[in-house]
């Protein structure tokens, strides 16, 4: 158990609204990370972190900002939601050998 | 550029089958390659890795084999079971600089019938 928790859990939201998920760990790590997952796309990578205040685009970024004012918490921020952004997100981070990812539980959020 | 291919489900086996999931990729350099599992409603979690040509990564009865000359990483279970039931990733990491990002496949549904 990395200690990586996720909030809310599920969400259901409106269109043009702004959404903020949270995640949070308890250990330290410097890499976290920010997924989207779709059925027929797999996992893909919205933003990621290496460090307090230092921060990176993935794949499919449009549309989010994330910010990490601490190590332990990651905040992914959809500043207008859209039915495209209709998604489970995960978050997970790095273990200190750089080898393994951990993930959290996932949020699931609908966007009406 | 890095790309992990795998092959479509969904597989359905019976009880006690053998398994096999294709996973091939390219990658520039020496890649580490990694199997994932998803269960019902849970976040995927690491079920298998290898960091070299030839190692064999294996965990819970499952088993795949870095092979360079073919790019693969097979998955492999000589007798799956009900619970083995769900989604499975392979993944590569291609380390550089501040980028440790995983390069994951579409995944692989699996259901195990009884």
């Amino acid at each position: 158990d990395a200690g990586i928790t996720q909030s809310p859990r599920h969400k259901v939201t409106e269109t043009g609204t702004p959404v903020t998920l949270r995640c949070h760990q308890t250990e330290n790590h410097r890499y976290m990370y920010w997924y989207r997952q779709d059925p027929g796309h797999g996992l893909r990578l919205i933003h990621y972190s290496y460090g307090v205040k230092d921060t990176d685009k993935g794949e499919v970024s449009d549309g989010y900002s994330v910010s990490r004012s601490k190590t332990e918490d990651f905040l992914l921020t959809l500043e207008s939601a859209t039915s495209s952004q209709t998604s489970v997100y995960f978050c997970a981070i790095v273990d200190a050998s750089g080898n393994e990812q951990f993930f959290g539980p996932g949020t699931r959020l609908t966007v009406l | 550029g890095n790309s992990v291919t795998q092959m479509e489900g969904p597989v359905t086996l019976s009880e006690e089958a053998f398994l096999t999931i294709n996973c091939t990729y390219t990658a520039t350099g020496y890649p580490s390659l990694f199997w994932y599992v998803q269960y019902p409603g849970e976040g995927l979690q690491l079920l298998l890795k290898a960091t070299k040509a030839d190692d064999k990564g294996s965990n819970k009865g499952f088993e795949a084999t870095y092979r360079k000359e073919t790019t693969s990483f097979h998955l492999e279970k000589g007798s799956v079971q009900v619970s083995d039931s769900a989604v499975y990733f392979c993944a590569l990491k291609v380390s550089a600089g501040n980028n440790r990002k995983l390069i994951w496949g579409l995944g692989t549904s699996l259901a195990v019938n009884p």
